[in-house]
């Protein structure tokens, strides 16, 4: 099993380019998140998808979309980038209620 | 407020002694309480999870929590050098809501 997978690793974008992140899990989790990790702020979910085809916003989601494509896969869409998104992205899964959640690798995200 | 609050550190100890990390959390209707380690440019890692007052040891780890006074900790015996991380902690009510994190040094 490969767990949380995500793509790209690194990413440098220039104010106003768009580009999406990819996240895929193999443990059949109903529940995928995408959180931003910003120095001395911790983790802050983005959004949140409970279940194949639904999809919440979180704690920061100006900016962003979310496509929950299938059950699988949950990908993150900046249309404009701003050098305010310059961060690191992480995707996480989790199983029942109650679970832990588990995280990718992470994206590295510069937005010049 | 913010809805969980940790001390940023740094926390430096001593190979062998007990680390203690501290954790506030301001919604009493939260309902379970994590602790992941975040080593320097990776991913967070579960370390425990609590869900009932007093409590949990696994190994070296024991998590502490107090509903009470709103307050979650982790301690860390024997501590050892790879335990040098950011400790982050998080809560779940809905939603999971994650602290800023702790790091720790342990120095040999």
């Amino acid at each position: 099993n490969a767990g949380v997978t995500q793509t790209p690793k690194f990413q440098v974008l220039k104010t106003g380019q768009s580009m999406t992140l990819q996240c895929a899990q193999d443990m059949n989790h109903n529940s995928m998140y995408w959180y931003r990790q910003d120095p001395g702020m911790g983790l802050r979910l983005i959004y949140y998808s409970a279940s194949e085809g639904t999809t919440d916003k979180g704690e920061v989601p100006n900016g962003y979309n979310v496509s929950r494509l299938n059950k699988r896969e949950f990908s993150l869409r900046l249309e404009s980038a701003a050098p305010s998104q310059t961060s690191v992205y992480f995707c996480a899964s989790r199983g029942v209620p109650g679970e832990t959640q588990y995280f990718g690798p992470g994206t590295r995200l510069l937005v010049l | 407020q913010k809805e969980v609050e940790q001390n940023s550190g740094p926390l430096s100890v001593p190979e062998g002694a007990i680390a203690s990390l501290n954790c506030t959390y301001s919604d009493r209707g939260s309902q379970s309480f994590f602790w992941y380690r975040q080593y320097s440019g990776k991913s967070p890692e579960l370390i425990m999870f609590i869900y009932s007052n007093g409590d949990k040891e696994d190994g070296r780890f024991t998590a502490q929590l107090n509903k009470a006074s709103q307050y979650v900790s982790l301690l860390i015996r024997d501590s050892q050098p790879s335990d040098s991380a950011t400790y982050l902690c998080a809560v779940r009510v809905g939603d999971m809501r994650f602290g800023a994190g702790t790091r720790l040094t342990v120095k040999p």
